[in-house]
C-alpha cells in the first residue's frame, strides 16, 4: 500500500496561472479530504468528498478554488489565477469513514506563486 | 495549549525528559486525534481517544480526555530526539463529520 499520493510535490506558477493538484487516495477509503498549511494560519480545512460526492466545500475561497473527485481513484484541487496569497503545503488525506476514523494524509503539494 | 487564536507553540527540552502538551477545544466533541509531522511530510495519527475515555497510553505516549473542561492532553515519557516533530489535536467538534486541527506543537528534543 503506497498510501495517499500526491502530485507534484512542488509546483511553482506565476501570479495570475492555474494549479492543479492531484491526489490519490488510499484503495477502499471512502472519503476524501483536502486542507492547506501554513504557518500562519496552520492546518485549515477546505472540502471533503464521501464517495466521490461533494459534502463539505465551507473551508473553500469561493471564487478560485474548486474540486473534483471525477472517479474513486483520485482528487483533484484547481486554483484559477493564482495569488501570492495561496502559497501554501496542500494536502490531502482519505479514511475508511468520517468523524472517529484515523485520517492518512498525503506529502502534500508545495505551491509557491511568485 | 494549541487552541483559539494562538500560533504555532514550541517546546524544546533534553533527551530523556518527559513532556506534556495540551489541547482545549471550543464546543463538544466525540473524539480527540494526536497526530504528529515530520518535515516534509504529512501529519500521522499517534493516538486517538474517544469522548467515553479518560485516558489512553501507546508505549511511551499517554493521551487524557477531560470533557468537562473541554481539554486533552499528550504527554511523552523519556522523550528521544526521534520525537522531534510537530504535534496537532484535533477533534470532531460538535459531531461534525470532519476534524478541526488546533495550531500545533513544534516539540524539539535536544540530544
Amino acid at each position: 500500500n503506497a498510501g495517499v499520493i500526491q502530485t507534484p510535490r512542488h509546483k511553482v506558477t506565476g501570479k495570475g496561472q492555474e494549479a492543479t493538484l492531484w491526489c490519490e487516495p488510499i484503495s477502499g477509503h471512502s472519503a476524501v479530504f483536502w486542507y492547506r498549511q501554513t504557518i500562519v494560519q496552520g492546518l485549515e480545512f477546505l472540502t471533503y468528498f464521501r464517495n466521490q460526492a461533494p459534502i463539505d466545500d465551507s473551508g473553500m475561497p469561493k471564487e478560485r478554488f474548486s474540486a473534483q473527485m471525477p472517479n474513486q481513484s483520485h482528487s483533484t484541487l484547481k486554483i484559477q489565477s493564482t495569488q501570492p496569497q495561496d502559497s501554501a503545503v496542500y494536502l490531502c488525506a482519505s479514511s475508511l469513514g468520517l468523524g472517529v476514523y484515523e485520517q492518512y494524509f498525503g506529502p502534500g503539494t508545495r505551491l509557491t506563486v511568485l | 495549549s494549541q487552541w483559539g487564536e494562538e500560533n504555532l507553540q514550541a517546546l524544546s527540552i533534553q533527551e530523556g525528559e518527559d513532556v506534556t502538551m495540551n489541547c482545549s477545544y471550543k464546543t463538544y466533541t466525540t473524539v480527540v486525534h494526536w497526530y504528529r509531522q515530520d518535515s516534509g511530510r504529512g501529519p500521522a495519527l499517534i493516538i486517538l481517544i474517544r469522548s467515553n475515555e479518560r485516558e489512553k497510553r501507546s508505549g511511551r505516549l499517554r493521551a487524557t480526555l477531560d470533557t468537562s473542561s473541554q481539554s486533552s492532553s499528550l504527554s511523552i515519557t523519556a522523550a528521544q530526539c526521534e520525537d522531534t516533530a510537530v504535534y496537532f489535536c484535533a477533534t470532531d467538534t460538535e459531531g461534525a463529520d470532519r476534524l478541526t486541527f488546533g495550531k500545533g506543537t513544534q516539540l524539539i528534543i535536544q540530544p
